[in-house]
């Protein structure tokens, strides 16, 4: 089955500066891959996604890019602001039973300092 | 507009015990899930449904039962509460698979 992998756990940048963070996943069939943030107390919301037919979609501060040669997507967000500060998912779809299916990564903590 | 609306917010159970949490969305939704997230595991998949009436496993569904007999509600059971299933639960609905899915608050389970 599909495994996803999330680097780093912890993310720590300066206001103002660049984050990235990075997933890689093990199936070759996934074609839908969004990112969600969290925020404490708080379910997920999604932030921004790409399907597999898209090499990189741009949203304002925003962007994700996709690889399906090496099979890893990343987040990226420029110009980082106290607001970004939250848990950050990637996830990719997977065929389960006849239902495409999200399976997660672990989570990157991103802590903008001031 | 409520979204997705999760009760209870928080529960602590005896060992063996049972319960049941409940999901509701008004945003006519067809798909509806059921979550835990455990610290550094990210969220992992219960049980999910593709429509009402409709209900299927996820990664780990054991110790979990789950019944859709209202578009708009998806009931998670736990049959006897054990304390690994000591866990935050999120539940979760999109209009359709590979589309966005919108969280309800979480519910904070303990099991004592």
């Amino acid at each position: 089955g599909e495994n996803v992998e999330q680097h780093p756990s912890t993310l720590s940048v300066q206001e103002g500066d660049s984050a990235v963070i990075k997933c890689t996943y093990s199936d070759s069939a996934s074609n839908y891959f969004p990112w969600y943030k969290q925020e404490l107390g708080k379910g997920p919301q999604l932030i921004i996604d790409i399907r597999s037919n898209v090499g990189e979609k741009k949203d304002q501060r925003i962007a994700v890019t996709l690889n399906k040669t090496a099979k890893h997507f990343s987040l990226h967000i420029t110009e980082t602001q106290p607001e970004d500060s939250a848990v950050y998912f990637c996830a990719a779809s997977s065929l389960m039973d006849s239902n495409y299916q999200l399976i997660w990564g672990a989570g990157t903590k991103l802590i903008i300092k001031p | 507009n409520a979204g997705v609306t999760q009760t209870p917010k928080f529960r602590v159970l005896k060992t063996g015990q049972s319960m049941t949490l409940l999901c509701a969305q008004d945003m006519n939704h067809e798909y509806m899930y059921w979550y835990r997230q455990d610290p550094g595991m990210g969220l992992r998949l219960i049980h999910y449904s593709v429509g009402e009436g409709t209900t299927a496993k996820g990664e780990v569904p054991d110790g979990y039962n789950v019944s859709r007999l209202k578009k708009q509600n998806f009931l998670l059971g736990l049959e006897s509460a054990a304390p690994s299933q000591t866990s935050v639960y999120f539940c979760a609905s999109s209009r359709g698979y590979n589309t966005e899915a919108f969280f309800g608050q979480g519910t904070r389970l303990t099991v004592v």
